[in-house]
């Protein structure tokens, strides 16, 4: 089954504690991404991935690093979370079809809470 | 930059009401265009999707077409359920920028 991963799906943590989440895709998709939803504000991209050790910042990058060592594995890396990236994170998978379609193929998400 | 500008939220209808959600983007060149629903507690699923004018995207009774002259995509369904209660996003791609861009969601509540 196609399937975009996610771990964990629920996490609380402390100010300053360094966390990883994780994002698997089984699709061979060259291009996966992050989001990050907040209420009002709807997705927001924090960085993207073309093809394995390419990676580019979206829209919200700061406080967040990545990294793309292999095609399936595109991890999302708190160094020192603070309390603004409380929020819900979204891994997303995507294939460009020859047409110039895209179809993006979604995480269940992790809801993060920094205390 | 591409934009997607959808009508806020929520709507709140009652079940077998006439459902519009309006979707308008900017972008350069012929981005497709794709509505997304998201179930509560869950991930984005893709809903439906258009690659080109006039093109009419279907899925569980929902409707969107792509109309290039007004540079819109409003979802429609003609008799909601409260199944269908969930946010739902508006989102192109594949225009000026291969990343794609969402709108901010819009809640649907159906009561029965």
């Amino acid at each position: 089954e196609a399937q975009v991963t996610q771990n964990p799906r629920y996490l609380i943590t402390v100010t300053g504690k360094k966390l990883t989440v994780t994002c698997s895709q089984n699709m061979n998709h060259e291009y996966m991404s992050w989001y990050r939803q907040d209420p009002g504000l709807g997705l927001r991209q924090i960085y993207y991935s073309m093809n394995v050790e390419v990676t580019d910042k979206g829209d919200v990058p700061e406080g967040y690093k990545v990294s793309r060592k292999e095609k399936r594995n595109f991890p999302l890396i708190l160094e020192s979370p603070s309390p603004n990236q409380t929020s819900l994170y979204f891994c997303a998978s995507s294939l460009f079809k020859s047409t110039g379609s895209i179809e993006q193929f979604f995480g269940p998400g992790t809801r993060l809470t920094v205390l | 930059g591409d934009s997607v500008t959808q009508m806020e939220g929520p709507v709140t209808l009652s079940e077998e009401a006439f459902l519009t959600i309006n979707c308008t983007y900017t972008a350069t060149g012929y981005p497709s265009l794709f509505w997304y629903v998201q179930y509560p507690g869950e991930g984005l699923q893709l809903l439906l999707k258009a690659t080109k004018a006039d093109d009419k995207g279907s899925n569980k009774g929902f409707e969107a077409t792509y109309r290039k002259e007004t540079t819109s995509f409003h979802l429609e369904k003609g008799s909601v359920q409260v199944s269908d209660s969930a946010v739902y996003f508006c989102a192109i791609a594949g225009g000026g920028s291969y990343i794609p861009t969402f709108g901010r969601g819009t809640s649907l509540i159906v009561h029965p």
